[in-house]
């Protein structure tokens, strides 16, 4: 079946650190990737998303690249900030399928 | 895009109560979805909502629990029934806007039951 897997948390960073948090898929077809994104006491916001193969989606300075022959989408910074701390989720969902599969969460913490 | 507001935004229950949750969007869309969140842990579907037709359940999820409305486009209510403390999590609703594919998220009921 379809799933997502991401990286365990919490991850925790100094300010201006690089980021990376792994996300890989496993789907039938082609799927959309997105990186959702959750600040404490909010509800899931979209992060960035690419509909096919060697798309980059990016915002806000993440960034992530479609990669059918890794089936992965990595979330990457350059620089974090204090801002970023919250739980990144990684999800697919089918075009048409209007159902979306999310990844378990990792919570990321950003010291100053 | 879309916003999404939901109510309430938390509460405490009391074992053997019901709750319901309001969901209203700012524009029509087809297609409304409900998610439980329960604590530290991903978004798990409960049911997808379309207006005029019955709620579709995901596996482990059923009707008499968790009672679904959707009178039209721009609303939707999910009940919570005869409530025990595992019933405690955050409830999301979200709708795919637009054909993209992406979903838009409401801001979350925090559900608390002693």
């Amino acid at each position: 079946g379809n799933s997502v897997t991401q990286m365990e948390g919490p991850v925790t960073l100094s300010e201006e650190a690089f980021l990376t948090i792994n996300c890989t898929y496993t789907a039938t077809g082609y799927p959309s990737l997105f990186w959702y994104v959750q600040y404490p006491g909010e509800g899931l916001q979209l992060l960035l998303k690419a509909t096919k193969a060697d798309d980059k989606g990016s915002n806000k300075g993440f960034e992530a690249t479609y990669r059918k022959e890794t089936t992965s989408f990595h979330l990457e910074k350059g620089s974090v900030q204090v801002s970023d701390s919250a739980v990144y989720f990684c999800a697919l969902t089918y075009t048409g399928g209007f159902k979306t599969i999310f990844g378990a969460g990792t919570r990321l913490f950003v010291k100053a | 895009s879309a916003v999404i507001s939901q109510k309430p935004s938390r509460d405490i229950c009391q074992r053997g109560t019901s709750l319901t949750i309001q969901c209203q969007v700012d524009s029509q869309v087809t297609m409304m979805f409900w998610y439980r969140q329960q604590p530290g842990q991903s978004l798990t579907l409960i049911a997808t909502a379309n207006q005029g037709s019955e709620a579709t359940y995901e596996s482990g999820f059923v009707i008499d629990k968790f009672p679904i409305s959707r009178p039209n486009l721009t609303f939707s209510t999910l009940t919570v029934s005869n409530m025990s403390p595992e019933d405690s999590s955050i409830y999301l609703c979200s709708v795919e806007a637009g054909f993209t594919d992406t979903q838009y998220f409401g801001p979350g009921t925090r559900l608390t039951v002693l």
